[in-house]
């Protein structure tokens, strides 16, 4: 069965500072997807990042980085130069490309902070 | 940029009442899904849609749940009888395609039931 596990209910970062946030996953799928959402306190969810499992180099948008390690089934988040309104909720999910229905599963959630 | 809506923002209602969630996918998308966020919960996904049929639903879309397609712009999500455990957000999104490529959420109806 599918699993996001994202362990770190609540995370610090100083601003301009670089934060890990991190995701294990479990699945049986050679093909998958990998996501990260952004939920500010205003509730809505706000893509960031994709990874495909096929995908050889680790994706990056902007200052937003995912370091893929595929045999740890692991699909941390790393923030670049932390500002005050990457303060939110963030999210992992995953995405099995067998049956192709495109349900989300996701993870637990964390919850960053960032301190001026 | 375009981008997916949901009318309301907010729905009170009590429990035992129907209750209809609107969403406007954006429009050429194909592929809508609704999911719903307990305060303090993770997301949890609901049903997905395509080509005006279900195309796979998780167990807590029950018998009291139903979607639907009316026209070519909205998508909506019906609770038939609302129990207090349905108080959550709600949230509809959409993709172009399933396969590796991201689903665009809207900002949510937050559903209250009394």
């Amino acid at each position: 069965a599918q699993k996001i596990t994202q362990t770190q209910p609540g995370m610090f970062v100083q601003e301009k500072e670089a934060v890990t946030l991190d995701c294990t996953y479990d699945t049986s799928d050679q093909s998958y997807g990998l996501f990260w959402y952004k939920q500010p306190s205003s509730g809505e969810m706000i893509f960031l990042i994709y990874q495909g499992s096929y995908d050889e180099q680790n994706a990056t948008e902007g200052r937003y980085s995912l370091n893929f390690q595929k045999a740890r089934k692991s699909a941390n988040l790393v923030i670049s130069a932390s500002q005050l309104g990457d303060s939110a909720m963030y999210f992992c999910a995953m995405r099995e490309f067998s049956g192709n229905t495109g349900k989300l599963i996701f993870g637990q959630g964390t919850t960053l902070q960032v301190k001026p | 940029e375009p981008e997916v809506t949901q009318t309301p923002s907010h729905q009170v209602t009590q429990m035992g009442q129907e209750v209809i969630l609107r969403c406007v996918p954006i429009s050429n998308h194909l592929y809508f899904y609704w999911y719903r966020q307990i305060l303090g919960q993770k997301v949890e996904f609901l049903v997905s849609f395509y080509n005006n049929e279900i195309s796979e639903k998780s167990e807590i879309f029950d018998d009291q749940f139903s979607v639907e397609r009316p026209d070519g712009s909205n998508f909506t999500l019906k609770i038939r009888s609302t129990k207090l455990e349905d108080s959550a957000m709600y949230f509809c999104a959409s993709s172009v395609e399933t396969v590796a490529y991201e689903q665009y959420f809207g900002p949510g109806t937050r559903l209250t039931v009394t």
